[in-house]
């Protein structure tokens, strides 16, 4: 059974750092390119990064979280991280990752998503 | 950027009504497509990819058409598990998800 957990998620103060976890399990983890999506209290999901299969291909953020945030993934460990600097209150979201099905396509498998408060 | 515009933002529906949500493209993305469906506190759910390619598992009252910028999700014979909000998604280039059809109860 395919298996996404994030972890690390919290309460940080504006300006202040977060990592991201997401263990996955059940599936080949270094044959299936990744991502991060997040969604603020009550609005829609928004796109945060995606990274390949073995990060040597493709490293893509989207531009309001460019210079801030970092995907990266350890295929040893099957895990993915999102490393998140200079967290504003706007960061405030739940955050998912998410398997492509194929390569840069689409989200067949989601995480629970980990809460991330950025509040002073 | 690619944008995506989808209608309605709510929908108000009863059992076993056919149901139309319309999902269009700031610029053409093919059928680079996918349709998800979420329920409160819970992650998306994959539905339909490639416009129109049912996911396994997906019942087949989910249906998926269009290509280039309009698209459509249907809904033929809504059950009490379908009201949810659902959200369009292109991937023809990096990823961007319309706002979102919540779907109620009439």
């Amino acid at each position: 059974e395919v298996q996404l957990v994030e972890s690390g998620g919290g309460l940080v103060k504006p300006g202040g750092s977060l990592r991201l976890s997401c263990v996955a399990s059940g599936f080949t983890f270094n044959s299936y390119s990744m991502n991060w999506v997040r969604q603020a209290p009550g609005k829609g999901l928004e796109w945060v990064a995606s990274i390949s299969s073995s990060s040597s291909s493709y490293i893509y953020h989207a531009d309001s979280v460019k210079g801030r945030f970092t995907i990266s993934r350890d295929n040893a460990k099957n895990s993915l991280y999102l490393q998140m600097n200079s967290l504003r209150p706007e960061d405030t979201a739940v955050y998912y990752c998410a398997r492509d099905k194929y390569t840069s396509s689409f989200g067949d498998y989601w995480g629970q998503g980990a809460l991330v408060t950025v509040s002073s | 950027d690619i944008q995506m515009t989808q209608s309605p933002s709510t929908l108000s529906a009863s059992v076993g009504d056919r149901v139309t949500i319309t999902c269009r493209a700031s610029q053409s993305i093919s059928s680079w497509l996918a349709w998800y469906q979420q329920k409160p506190g819970k992650a998306p759910n994959l539905l339909i990819y490639k416009a129109s390619t049912l996911e396994s598992g997906v019942p087949s009252r989910f249906s998926g058409s269009g290509s280039g910028t309009e698209f459509t999700l249907t809904i033929n014979g809504l059950q009490p598990d379908d009201f949810a909000t659902y959200y369009c998604q292109q991937y023809n280039t990096y990823w961007t998800f319309g706002q979102g059809t919540k779907v109620e109860i009439k």
